[in-house]
């Protein structure tokens, strides 16, 4: 079964660094991108970008373009997504999904980590 | 960056009716290979997104058949035939022809 899995909920200071993980398993995990989206409490989906894991190409969206960095780890087939200094404005929901670029389809998604930053 | 405008953003339906939903796209979608990557998310309370449909039109893998993909130029609809119970949720349109990717607003699906 090709499943994406998370690390666990967080909960930060302003100020602090944090590093996230996301775990491919069932495929090849440098054959396939790797997208990142943040939900914020009860609104909608944004894209932070995509990477990857193959030759560590990377997409940043503008919006969060020098706010987040994308890495992985081949030989653990995992993703990381990493703050060097969060903000309460980056409290949400972060979900990886792998992306086939050549079918545009994005599935499986990992079931999100929980992001709380505040003071 | 490609604007993806959802309507309606509440969709009241009844058990076994159809719906729709529609988004509208600020450019065309149309990629350099013909493709239109068009997708649309289904995603439910508690849940993480889930794709259902695909370039427009192509049903994801285990997706139900009442559910339908459709669209033109900056014009796309996803159509329930017949609404169930584990239908209720937030669905999305998202846009990856060009970059940056972006979602519609979403949509949120209850049942009368």
């Amino acid at each position: 079964e090709v499943q994406l899995v998370q690390s666990g909920a967080e909960v930060k200071k302003p100020g602090e660094s944090l590093i996230i993980s996301c775990k491919g398993s069932g495929y090849s995990f440098t054959t396939y991108w790797i997208a990142w989206v943040r939900q914020m409490p009860g609104k909608g989906l944004e894209w932070l970008g995509i990477f990857n894991p193959g030759d560590s190409d990377t997409r940043y969206s503008p919006s969060f373009q020098g706010q987040v960095t994308f890495s992985a780890d081949k030989s653990i087939s995992t993703a990381f997504l990493q703050w060097s200094s969060l903000k309460a404005s980056d409290t949400g929901k972060y979900y990886c999904v792998r992306l086939d670029r050549g079918s545009g389809s994005f599935d499986p998604w990992g079931q999100g980590t929980l992001v709380t930053v505040s003071s | 960056d490609i604007v993806m405008t959802q309507t309606p953003l509440s969709s009241p339906v009844t058990l076994g009716q159809p719906a729709s939903i529609s988004c509208r796209s600020s450019q065309g979608l149309v990629h350099s290979d013909g493709n239109a990557y068009l997708s649309w998310l289904q995603q439910r309370p508690g849940q993480p997104p889930r794709l259902l449909i695909y370039k427009m039109s192509k049903r994801f893998s285990g997706v139900a058949d009442r559910f339908s993909g459709s669209g033109a130029g900056t014009d796309f609809t996803l159509k329930i035939s017949r609404v169930e119970a584990e239908d209720v949720g937030v669905y999305y349109c998202m846009q990856s022809t060009q970059f940056p990717y972006t979602f519609g607003q979403g949509t949120k699906l209850e049942i009368k």
